[in-house]
């Protein structure tokens, strides 16, 4: 079945460091690749999403590109801020029958 | 701005009783889905309604747990009997007609003692 994976966390780093956090995914079909975060106490929210290869998705200075040769959909962000302290999910939707998310990242990002 | 309620966002019961958490999705959205959170098993999907028919629930254990949206303005997640590995967050999610993108609720932090 469909599956995603994602890096193992907790991830710490300092402000303004650079992120980087690992998604690759396997489906039967060419799914659309989303990431969610999810602050303390609250649900998710979505944060970016590519529904097509080579599609970049980008919101808050994040973006992620769906790589279908790779089967990946790295999250990124140039200057990371304490505020994107949080709970990260890369997921997968395919045909609308499949909704699949990964185990999520924990970023902390220090002051 | 318009928000997936869930209530009650907590809940501490003992082993055996019936527990029942309510949802009300974003008005107009005719997709619907219940997700359960823990630790261990991260987010599962247990229920997924469509129109306020359900499309899978396969994710759900049949014998305890049961989903149904007598309306579309109102989803319920019922347990009964509770078991003590039912403690988890239980997350509602909506979404609009053509688009996959799910709005989630604050979520119902369950206890079973």
């Amino acid at each position: 079945g469909d599956s995603v994976t994602q890096m193992e966390g907790p991830v710490t780093l300092s402000e303004e460091a650079f992120l980087t956090i690992n998604c690759t995914y396997t489906a039967t079909g060419y799914p659309s690749l989303f990431w969610y975060v999810q602050y303390p106490g609250e649900g998710l929210q979505l944060l970016l999403k590519a529904t097509k290869a080579d599609d970049k998705g980008s919101n808050k200075g994040f973006e992620a590109t769906y790589r279908k040769e790779t089967t990946s959909f790295h999250l990124e962000k140039g200057s990371v801020q304490v505020s994107d302290s949080a709970v990260y999910f890369c997921a997968l939707n395919d045909y609308g029958q499949n909704f699949v998310f990964g185990p999520g990242t924990r970023l902390s990002v220090l002051p | 701005d318009a928000r997936v309620t869930q209530t009650p966002r907590h809940k501490v019961t003992e082993m055996g009783q019936e527990v029942t958490m309510r949802c009300q999705p974003i008005l107009g959205h005719n997709t619907v889905f219940w997700y359960r959170q823990t630790m261990m098993q991260g987010l599962e999907l247990l229920a997924y309604f469509r129109n306020r028919a359900p499309l899978d629930d396969s994710g759900m254990p049949k014998d305890r747990f049961s989903a149904e949206m007598p309306d579309a303005t109102l989803a319920t997640l019922k347990i009964q009997p509770s078991e003590p590995r039912d403690s988890a967050v239980y997350f509602c999610a909506s979404g609009p007609q053509g688009s996959e993108t799910q709005y989630f609720g604050p979520g119902t932090r369950l206890l079973v003692l």
